[in-house]
């Protein structure tokens, strides 16, 4: 069984400021480990992924993400917050090939950027 | 290229009612899932479609179906519609095997259903 847990519901950060959004995650088998962004009113857009390659996983506009097994975290970060950036985000695991590749989705974590 | 498309964007059914959602996958995509999304929360995953069978499915009822066409496309039909049935429905489609996004989902912009 899989499962990720995200910690902090809410973050609110200045422009310019460090993004960090925690994610700790549960999985039974080598997982690989995804964020994704969702704006209001859309689907979701994938930022970065974690696939068993390099542990520290570069995306989109500027976040990254580092993969630690010992500590079963995948957390995001991004040095300097945009006005942009505000927007719900999503981590995410899934198993490898016998499981599909289901997606097992954190509550979600609401960011906002103040100017 | 499109990506995942879903029709409606917009539904409003009432309690009992029977609803039909649908699913293009992105092209070269040749597996559906689809998700569920309440207000708050993450996506909940309902089933997954590869070649035109359900090969998992998550922990929702039997008022949940769906099928997937020869083309990959998909439905998503929910029977005996409940309050509770309100939220985000979300595609989401996968590359077939061998190509380099295997393992990464492709979401749709969901449709928004409302039971009254």
């Amino acid at each position: 069984a899989q499962s990720v847990t995200q910690l902090g519901s809410h973050v609110s950060v200045s422009e310019g400021a460090l993004v960090l959004l925690r994610c700790n995650y549960s999985s039974s088998v080598p997982p690989y480990l995804f964020w994704y962004v969702q704006y209001p009113n859309q689907g979701l857009q994938l930022l970065l992924k974690y696939t068993s390659a390099a542990t520290l996983v570069k995306g989109i506009n500027g976040f990254e993400a580092e993969f630690k097994k010992s500590e079963t975290s995948f957390h995001l970060t991004k040095p300097s917050a945009h006005m942009s950036d505000a927007a719900e985000y999503f981590c995410a695991v899934s198993g490898f090939a016998g499981s599909n590749y289901k997606l097992t989705f954190g509550k979600g974590t609401l960011l906002t950027v103040n100017p | 290229d499109a990506g995942v498309t879903q029709s409606p964007t917009h539904l409003i059914k009432t309690r009992g009612q029977q609803v039909t959602l649908r699913c293009s996958p992105k092209s070269g995509h040749d597996t559906v899932s689809w998700y569920q999304q309440a207000l708050g929360q993450g996506p909940q995953f309902i089933f997954q479609y590869y070649e035109e069978e359900e090969r998992q499915r998550g922990n929702f009822p039997d008022r949940f179906s769906g099928h997937q066409y020869p083309n990959y496309s998909s439905e998503l039909n929910v029977n005996a519609l409940l309050l509770g049935d309100s939220a985000l429905y979300l595609c989401a489609s996968r590359a077939r095997r061998g190509r380099s996004s295997y393992n990464e989902q492709f979401f749709g912009p969901g449709t928004r259903l409302t039971v009254l």
